[in-house]
């Protein structure tokens, strides 16, 4: 069975450009995360998407922003690139239903972003 | 406010014992989780705890205890290859969103 998948693995931008990251979550898993990790630091809560709605957004700007389509397949945008937005962008999957036995949130292997 | 403190690095030899600690106070809790995060690579998903306790997969295990908002990650039997940064992550109540702590970096030598 397919993980979660993201597109493209690396992409290089300049600044004021926009970035669009995409990402197609493991079959059955209708929300989707999105967590930045900028180097040498810890994961950061962006975005969390389920049934084609977005259900909660972290602490960043409104150039941040995405959706969800009706597969569930999801796309991250990032507007007017800045430097600081260079980093590792993870997306992540799980079951949209909370269980008592918890639904893990499973990874994708991130998209590089660099912002020159 | 919600904050997630794990120790910045440990270091330890190969076939021994090592105990990551983590500690939260979140809005809301839900369910602990560890990742592993080799350098360069997206985090792999190690464990869970949600009730109070002790849970052992392999090699690996993790306790709760919600009263002291507290958990600690036992790795056994060390290996060369467990060397990577663990996550310790906390399920936000009613947000459905994992928080995590900045990672502790292990170093494991022979």
């Amino acid at each position: 069975e397919a993980g979660v998948t993201q597109s493209p693995t690396h992409l290089i931008k300049t600044r004021g450009q926009q970035a669009t990251l995409r990402c197609s979550p493991i079959s059955g898993h209708t929300s989707v995360y999105w967590y930045q990790q900028a180097l040498g630091l810890g994961l950061q809560f962006l975005l969390w998407y389920d049934e084609g709605e977005e259900r909660n957004r972290g602490n960043f700007p409104p150039r941040f922003s995405g959706r969800q389509f009706p597969n569930y397949s999801s796309e991250l945008n990032v507007n007017a690139l800045e430097l600081e937005d260079s980093a590792l962008y993870l997306c992540a999957s799980s079951l949209g239903e909370w269980k008592l036995t918890g639904n893990t949130i499973y990874f994708g292997e991130g998209s590089w972003l660099t912002v020159v | 406010g919600q904050n997630i403190d794990q120790p910045t690095e440990m270091t330890a030899t190969e076939g021994a014992i090592v105990q990551i600690n983590c500690t939260y106070q979140t809005s809301g809790f839900n369910g602990l989780f560890w990742y592993q995060q080799h350098a360069g690579e997206a985090p792999t998903f190690l464990s869970y705890n949600v009730l109070d306790g002790l849970e052992e997969k392999g090699r690996f295990s993790s306790f709760l205890s919600r009263s002291k908002g507290y958990s600690y990650l036992l790795l056994k039997e060390l290996q060369m290859k467990d060397s990577a940064s663990y996550l310790c992550a906390v399920r936000d109540g009613g947000y459905n969103k994992l928080i995590f702590g900045a990672g502790t970096r292990l170093a494991v030598h022979p």
